[in-house]
């Protein structure tokens, strides 16, 4: 079976400081994961994804994520965050050939002025 | 015209009442999916459909029936809905071998009482 933590359920950053959301998962087999974000009051958007390849994705908005296997890591990063960017962001898996997709309980990310 | 749509957006109802809660896609896709979020418990799933044929449950099914009444259509009922089914519920979709990339509607904001 998949799992994912993320251990943060709040954080709070400053404007324009860069910022780490972090996601842990657990899986017998290989995996393909992904960063949402859900934005107030609206449905989940796919930030970014890794699939195979380079182990250091970008996504939409200046996000970046990078696959570390062995730490079992998804971790999302941004240098330089913005108002816009206060939004609940869940890390998810999903093992090869299982077209389910299994989430994290969410980071709150809350930025300061 | 969004592509993944939900209705109703709002729903208060009354424990024991029947509710249904529908999806309708234009995206073509062929898997079709029903989450509920909870405040820091993230996504859970509770049914998922890969064709009009094919229905599953996923993780908390129980309470809760779904109809693929087309390819483009998947409805959530509760057949006699508990105060315990509030909830944010979410539809979403995805193409077969998209590695997952799920499509997510504007969710339903379901409240018993």
């Amino acid at each position: 079976a998949q799992s994912v933590t993320q251990l943060d359920s709040q954080v709070p950053v400053f404007e324009e400081a860069p910022v780490e959301l972090r996601c842990n998962y657990s899986s017998s087999v290989s995996v393909y994961l992904f960063w949402y974000v859900q934005y107030p009051n609206q449905g989940l958007q796919l930030l970014l994804k890794y699939l195979s390849g380079s182990t250091l994705v970008k996504g939409i908005n200046g996000f970046e994520a990078e696959f570390n296997k062995s730490q079992t890591s998804f971790h999302l990063r941004k240098p330089s965050v913005h108002i816009s960017d206060t939004a609940e962001y869940f890390c998810a898996v999903a093992n090869f050939g299982n077209e389910k997709l299994t989430f994290g309980t969410g980071t709150r990310l809350t930025i300061i002025p | 015209d969004a592509d993944v749509t939900q209705t109703p957006r709002n729903r208060i109802t009354k424990t024991g009442k029947r509710i249904m809660l529908e999806c309708s896609q234009t995206k073509g896709h062929d898997r079709m999916y029903w989450y509920r979020q909870d405040p820091g418990l993230g996504l859970r799933l509770i049914y998922y459909s890969f064709d009009v044929k094919d229905i599953n449950k996923g993780e908390i099914s129980d309470g809760y029936s779904v109809s693929r009444q087309a390819q483009a259509k998947f409805s959530l009922s509760l057949e006699s809905a508990i105060p315990n089914q509030t909830a944010l519920y979410f539809c979403a979709t995805a193409a077969g071998g998209s590695y997952n990339e799920q499509f997510f509607g504007p969710g339903t904001r379901l409240t018993v009482l």
